[in-house]
């Protein structure tokens, strides 16, 4: 199985920062990689999908680059409602596998 | 409106078995997946179903491979996941989620509907 390892698991920051999640893959998967956010008690919602494509009703501040093992998601501009659990996803492979899940907390 | 909503959790002693059901509405014909999250834990995909073009062919996680089994009823607008063997570490959340329409990788925009999820406590 791919194995996809995010970083930081934990991230501080304050509303108005710009901060950045890494996802790396234990193996090349093109740009085959879906980011999620999840709220407690929530099922998790689309951000970005084949690695940089801005899920429709996602806001701006919202972006992902990368391809091959090693992909990032960018939030410019923290707001408020951000502060949530983040996940990558591969697809190029069965069986899709998710990262550890990054908590982005209010510092 | 598009929909999905899971039912069928509860408590199942070690060894027993479980169904799940996702009643879909508000589109159809698109791949199923599963996925479940065990208590203060991240997501893990369990399995898929494709949808009637491509032979309502499944996917499985290894972790539940031999023991879960993926099944849908389009007349009913239905998907449902059958657990046996459950163990304490299948104890989880289980969301049903909706895949792509049409097969590749070009046509999955990530699982972009998902139900409120239903609980099976294994113990």
């Amino acid at each position: 199985d791919i194995q996809m390892t995010q970083s930081p698991s934990t991230l501080s920051a304050s509303v108005g920062d710009r901060i950045t999640i890494t996802c790396r893959a234990s193996q090349n998967i093109n740009t085959w990689l879906v980011w999620y956010q999840q709220k407690p008690g929530k099922a998790p919602k689309v951000l970005i999908y084949q690695a940089s494509s801005l899920q429709s009703g996602v806001p701006s501040r919202f972006s992902g680059s990368g391809s091959g093992t090693e992909f990032t998601l960018t939030i410019t501009g923290l707001q408020p409602d951000d502060f949530a659990t983040y996940y990558c996803e591969q697809y190029y492979t069965y069986p899709h596998t998710f990262g550890q899940g990054t908590k982005l907390e209010i510092k | 409106e598009v929909q999905l909503v899971e039912s069928g959790g509860g408590l199942v002693q070690p060894g027993g078995s479980l169904r799940l059901s996702c009643v879909v509405s508000g589109f159809s014909d698109h791949y199923m997946d599963w996925v479940r999250q065990a208590p203060g834990k991240g997501l893990e995909w369990v399995g898929r179903i494709r949808n009637k073009a491509n032979g309502y062919t499944t996917e499985y996680a290894a972790s539940v491979k031999g023991r879960f089994t993926i099944s849908r009823d389009d007349s009913k607008n239905s998907v449902y996941l059958q657990m046996n063997s459950l163990r304490s570490e299948d104890t989880a959340v289980y969301y049903c989620a909706r895949g792509e329409a049409v097969a590749g990788h070009y046509n999955y925009y990530g699982m972009d509907v998902w139900g409120q999820g239903t609980t099976v406590t294994v113990s």
